[in-house]
């Protein structure tokens, strides 16, 4: 019982170097999520895909793409990684009902030198 | 634009004693999610709450909806020390695809 599964689990890049992050998902969930959790600040939606084939930006996409390469996996792509991109990236999927919880991974912790 | 406030932010207690975290939001919603997160570790989910006046229970938590006031309350009763934990409340912004707003999160430690 996987859940959702995140790759890497920590990273460290340098300033302009892109790297991009793995998520997939095996609940058979239609929507999946892209966030950042920064200290005192909670939760912040990147980037979301409410179904395969379609993505929309969140709170906070600048500096970040996705791909919704299949219903499992949704990707998450830094092309010129910014100090102030160091955070911690969860990825969770859910349900089209909101009667769901979203689910989340173990995160991405991710340092931008 | 959605806003969701947590009160307090960090809270300290004595095992035993009860108290209640605060989740206000400032825009219509029915549907609001409650989380804990242990330090380093993924986010778990404790309540979904979709209907004003929800009321919701497991073991030392309790998790209520008033969504007229635009509040949802997470009672701890007589905490013990495995409750410490982030705990965080997420609404729902009530557009196709389900897209929640956190709050920064309640840090919750209990000293025993």
């Amino acid at each position: 019982n996987a859940g959702v599964t995140q790759t890497p689990k920590f990273q460290v890049l340098k300033t302009g170097q892109s790297m991009t992050l793995q998520c997939a998902q095996d609940m058979n969930h239609n929507s999946m999520y892209w966030y950042r959790q920064d200290p005192g600040m909670g939760l912040r939606l990147i980037y979301y895909s409410a179904s395969e084939g379609t993505t929309d930006k969140g709170e906070v996409p600048n500096g970040y793409n996705v791909s919704r390469l299949n219903k499992r996996e949704f990707s998450l792509r830094l092309e010129s990684a910014a100090p102030s991109q160091t955070s911690v990236y969860f990825c969770a999927s859910g349900g089209i009902y909101s009667n769901q919880p979203q689910h989340f991974g173990d995160g991405t912790r991710l340092s931008i030198l | 634009e959605l806003k969701v406030e947590q009160n307090p932010l960090f809270l300290s207690m004595q095992e035993g004693k009860n108290y209640t975290i605060y989740c206000n939001y400032s825009t219509t919603s029915d549907r609001l999610y409650w989380y804990r997160q242990d330090p380093g570790k993924s986010l778990e989910s404790l309540f979904v709450l979709l209907s004003n006046g929800a009321v919701k229970q497991e073991g030392r938590l309790m998790a209520s909806l008033d969504t007229k006031a635009r509040l949802s309350t997470l009672h701890i009763t007589a905490a013990v020390h495995d409750l410490s934990a982030t705990y965080f409340c997420a609404v729902d912004r009530g557009e196709y695809g389900n897209k929640l707003v956190f709050g920064a999160g309640t840090i919750l430690r209990v000293k025993s």
